[in-house]
């Protein structure tokens, strides 16, 4: 079975620097999808970043990227020039290449932004 | 283009009671899945519809239901509640096919007391 592990419960950085937010996953399949959610108190997943698994380049949207390294089965987000609105849970995700749009989340990072 | 609403919001049920939670998906998508978020942790899979009828399962016990309309809203149904089914119950909705992941509700948050 699929598993996703975020080791680190809270992360703390500030304002206007960057911070690395880790992700590992397990999984036999060769074809999947990984996504990285944002998750504030408003409780609405946000989607962050994806990343397809044949795509060997790894993934950017603005100030948000990912290391996404598949021999190691890792995953990781970056957040430069971090801002007070990015502090919220972020939760890493796994979906196979299958019919069923399954989501396997992991635990979540707490994300603080100090003024 | 309108989002995924969920209702109610928020919920107080007693244990052994029934309880039936709602989605409307986002416009132009015909997916729904339903999650468990328990305090603390990460969502957790429930089952998801498509074309009104059931086409994946978590490992949630029966008494987890759900439905599908033609209009591709939906329903969770839990029966028999317990103190565990205490969560916020995320739906999301998606369009068949895409790979580009999921709009999410805000959730209903249940309290089993």
């Amino acid at each position: 079975a699929q598993t996703v592990t975020q080791s680190q419960p809270e992360m703390s950085v500030q304002e206007a620097e960057t911070v690395t937010l880790s992700c590992t996953y397990d999984t036999s399949e060769s074809d999947y999808y990984l996504f990285w959610y944002k998750q504030p108190p408003s409780r609405q997943m946000i989607l962050v970043i994806r990343q397809e698994a044949y795509k060997q380049q790894n993934a950017t949207e603005n100030r948000f990227s990912v290391n996404f390294q598949k021999a190691a089965k890792s995953f990781s987000l970056k957040i430069s020039d971090s801002q007070l609105g990015d502090a919220a849970m972020y939760f890493c995700a796994y979906r196979d290449g299958g019919a069923t749009n399954k989501l396997i989340f992991g635990t979540g990072t707490l994300l603080a932004v100090q003024p | 283009e309108t989002g995924v609403t969920q209702s109610p919001t928020h919920l107080i049920k007693t244990r052994g009671q029934q309880v039936t939670l709602r989605c409307s998906s986002q416009s132009g998508h015909n997916t729904v899945s339903w999650y468990q978020q328990a305090l603390g942790q990460g969502p957790q899979f429930i089952f998801q519809y498509y074309r009104e009828e059931e086409n994946g399962r978590g490992n949630f016990p029966p008494r987890f239901s759900g439905l599908q309309f033609p209009n591709y809203s939906s329903e969770l149904n839990v029966n028999a509640l317990e103190l565990d089914d205490s969560a916020l119950y995320l739906c999301a909705s998606s369009r068949a096919g895409s790979n580009y992941g999921y709009t999410f509700g805000s959730g209903t948050r249940l309290t089993v007391v």
